[in-house]
């Protein structure tokens, strides 16, 4: 039972081009949602995160946008550079009290910026 | 990779055969984790602890045992290690006072053969 699905196995995208990453999750009771980044033979790097009682958080060139009713969340990335070539992977946190909070990780999305 | 170190970075067993993954932090935080990575799969929970001394089952336990005997290291054992068990393992830390942020170290590559 996949609770946090990416359906886009992988994406292309041209230099300069803003890239959407999609996600889409099941559990209602999720509150905070994060994208990592990982390039190969590294491990994944933390790279943005919103809270389920926000709607949309940037930094820099990142946009995170999340749309509770529909149970989804997309990263944008504007500009797209050759950098930014990697698997992203969105992550879904349930609250907890008195133990370790724990992530709920999507399959992830390859990303491919052309020149 | 956020003051988390990971060894060995590769190893190659064959079927039946045990070893231990280690895992170490410097950074002071409570919460450690393990998670393997397999093709389409994503990031899968094996264990975490919360604390020194406490450790709790995640997503894909079986085959595996941990230790966390301090605040700094969290071991990760295969008893009898099997093909199936081939993949990616990360360790991951959360910073205190963060919001479930996970830090990773940078990989185990195991094959089992």
């Amino acid at each position: 039972d996949q609770q946090v699905k990416q359906n886009s196995p992988s994406l292309s995208v041209q230099e300069g081009r803003i890239s959407i990453l999609n996600c889409d999750y099941t559990n209602s009771m999720f509150d905070y949602f994060l994208w990592y980044k990982k390039y190969p033979a590294e491990g994944p790097t933390f790279l943005i995160s919103i809270s389920s009682i926000k709607d949309k958080n940037e930094d820099g060139r990142f946009t995170v946008f999340l749309n509770k009713s529909a149970k989804h969340l997309s990263l944008h990335i504007v500009p797209s550079q050759p950098g930014d070539s990697a698997v992203y992977f969105c992550a879904a946190r349930t609250s907890s009290t008195g133990t370790a909070s724990k992530l709920t990780f999507g399959t992830g999305t390859r990303l491919q910026v052309t020149l | 990779n956020a003051g988390v170190t990971q060894t060995p970075k590769f190893q190659v067993l064959k079927t039946g055969q045990s070893m231990t993954l280690q895992c170490a932090q410097d950074m002071n935080h409570n919460s450690m984790y393990w998670y393997r990575q397999d093709p389409g799969m994503g990031l899968r929970l094996i264990y975490y602890s919360a604390s020194e001394g406490t450790t709790d089952k995640g997503e894909v336990p079986n085959g595996y045992n941990v230790s966390r005997l301090n605040k700094r290291e969290f071991s990760l054992r295969l008893e009898s290690a099997a093909p199936s068990q081939t993949s990616v393992y990360f360790c991951a830390i959360v910073q205190l006072g963060g919001h479930s942020i996970q830090y990773f170290g940078a990989g185990t590559r195991l094959s089992v053969l």
